[in-house]
């Protein structure tokens, strides 16, 4: 695509549900990565992507989070039982990969999550 | 460890006015990147401009500039005759070939008053 999309831009859920968060990266781009905001925050790093394979999930806060790429593009980021503290807005970037030169990220709008 | 710290959290200016944004990163690599990106109230993050480690040149782009010095480990962001349209967030972050990861800071929300 010409962008980053992230689907859905909102979602609403009830505390202990769990959620799937959608990420297409631009076509071609080998590298994708998660980010969390919190209202008035910078970027918490969450998980990073080259191909399908995760070479770092330091940033994921608990066994909670998980995430997946499949076929070297769309990504799911997944909450479980989620909680009040998951609210946040859940941006996803990509860039070409494979070198240290291609390494621009370009973001999505990302996906606003509330959690009653 | 690395680390990018933007310690102006909110700066307000009035319209054509200059301002720069301050960016103070660390880090042991050397090689590494610097960015600045720009997050309106939309919420999408917008790529403005990256430097290399080794390219100390500084950057003009319109009203935009970047000033890069290795020697104070800053890459401070100036604005000349400010416009409502530049309120927004702005990020600066640090990617190293060490970690294949980017460090942001906490971003300056800049207000430009009519």
């Amino acid at each position: 695509g010409a962008g980053v999309s992230q689907s859905p831009s909102n979602k609403v859920t009830e505390k202990g549900k769990d959620v799937e968060l959608r990420c297409d990266p631009i076509s071609g781009h080998t590298a994708l990565y998660w980010y969390r905001q919190s209202l008035g925050q910078g970027l918490e790093f969450l998980i990073y992507f080259q191909g399908n394979s995760a070479p770092d999930k330091s940033g994921l806060p608990s066994d909670r989070f998980s995430a997946e790429r499949t076929g070297g593009s769309v990504s799911t980021l997944t909450i479980q039982r989620t909680q009040q503290e998951d609210s946040a807005v859940y941006l996803c970037a990509s860039s070409l990969g494979g070198g240290l030169s291609k390494n621009i990220q370009y973001f999505g709008a990302g996906t606003r999550l509330s959690v009653l | 460890a690395q680390k990018v710290t933007q310690a102006q959290t909110e700066i307000s200016v009035v319209e054509k006015e200059d301002v720069t944004l301050d960016c103070v990163y660390e880090t042991r690599d050397t090689t590494y990147y610097l960015f600045w990106y720009k997050q309106p109230p939309s919420g999408e993050l917008v790529f403005l401009i990256r430097r290399n480690s080794f390219d100390e040149q500084n950057e003009i782009s319109g009203r935009y500039s970047w000033n890069f010095q290795k020697s104070t480990s800053s890459f401070n962001f100036t604005i000349t005759a400010s416009q409502v349209v530049d309120s927004a967030v702005y990020f600066c972050s640090l990617f190293t070939s060490g970690t294949y990861k980017y460090i942001f800071g906490t971003g300056t929300r800049l207000k430009v008053l009519a």
